[in-house]
């Protein structure tokens, strides 16, 4: 079956300039979660949704910054006036709804590698 | 703050030699400990987890895990490398309720023929 998919996979931007990243989850999975991945270190938490709502943004590293699932499904990160600090690769995983101390497995998707020059 | 540290940001094995890549957790992230495995220019792929009940875990690929609490760890071991795994190697933990991953920094493993 389809996996998570992320479009697109590269995309090269201007200091200043405004991106969308989407991500498509598994289909009925409602949990989807962003991670950022810079250069060199490991992925870094940013936003969680539980279908539409975003659960948990404590990972979002500035106002910048923003995400939206709007029928529960796709989720588009968005980034304003993006700077060189931005370059990364924004990773998104989905799984199953987590049900209180247990754990569902995260699928991942290849990722968007971001660049800002 | 949870944590998970991986020791060794760079591993290099000859081919059929042992495999060990380090990762200790604090002792405030829960119980519930992974590994991945990232090749070049692909996504996270799940190699094994450690949840509840045995505390060696197998994982595909022929890689093992055991969980120490003891020592707050969960090495990850192959008895014999193949070409195949030079790869990009995550340890992370289950951050709480919201199911989110706590990463350590990766160890990027080379394999020599």
């Amino acid at each position: 079956g389809a996996g998570v998919s992320q479009t697109p996979s590269n995309k090269v931007t201007e200091k200043g300039k405004y991106v969308e990243l989407r991500c498509d989850p598994i289909s009925g999975h409602t949990a989807l979660y962003w991670y950022r991945q810079s250069l060199g270190q490991g992925p870094e938490f940013l936003i969680y949704f539980q279908g539409t709502g975003a659960a948990d943004d404590s990972g979002l590293p500035n106002d910048r910054f923003f995400a939206v699932r709007p029928e529960g499904s796709v989720s588009t990160l968005k980034i304003q006036r993006t700077e060189r600090g931005d370059s990364a690769v924004y990773l998104c995983a989905s799984s199953l709804a987590p049900q209180g101390a247990s754990y569902n497995e995260q699928f991942f998707g290849p990722g968007t590698r971001l660049t800002v020059l | 703050a949870q944590s998970v540290t991986q020791l060794g940001s760079h591993v290099s094995v000859s081919e059929g030699a042992l495999v060990l890549l380090r990762c200790n957790y604090s002792s405030s992230v829960p119980p519930y400990l992974f590994w991945y495995v990232q090749y070049p220019n692909q996504g996270l792929q799940l190699l094994l987890k450690y949840t509840t009940g045995a505390t060696l875990v197998k994982g595909i690929n022929g890689f093992e895990a055991e969980f120490k609490k003891s020592e707050t760890s969960f090495h990850l071991t192959k008895p014999s490398a193949h070409m195949s795994d030079a790869a990009e190697y995550f340890c992370a933990g289950y951050g709480g309720a919201t199911n989110k991953l706590i990463f350590g920094t990766g160890t990027l493993l080379a394999v020599q023929p």
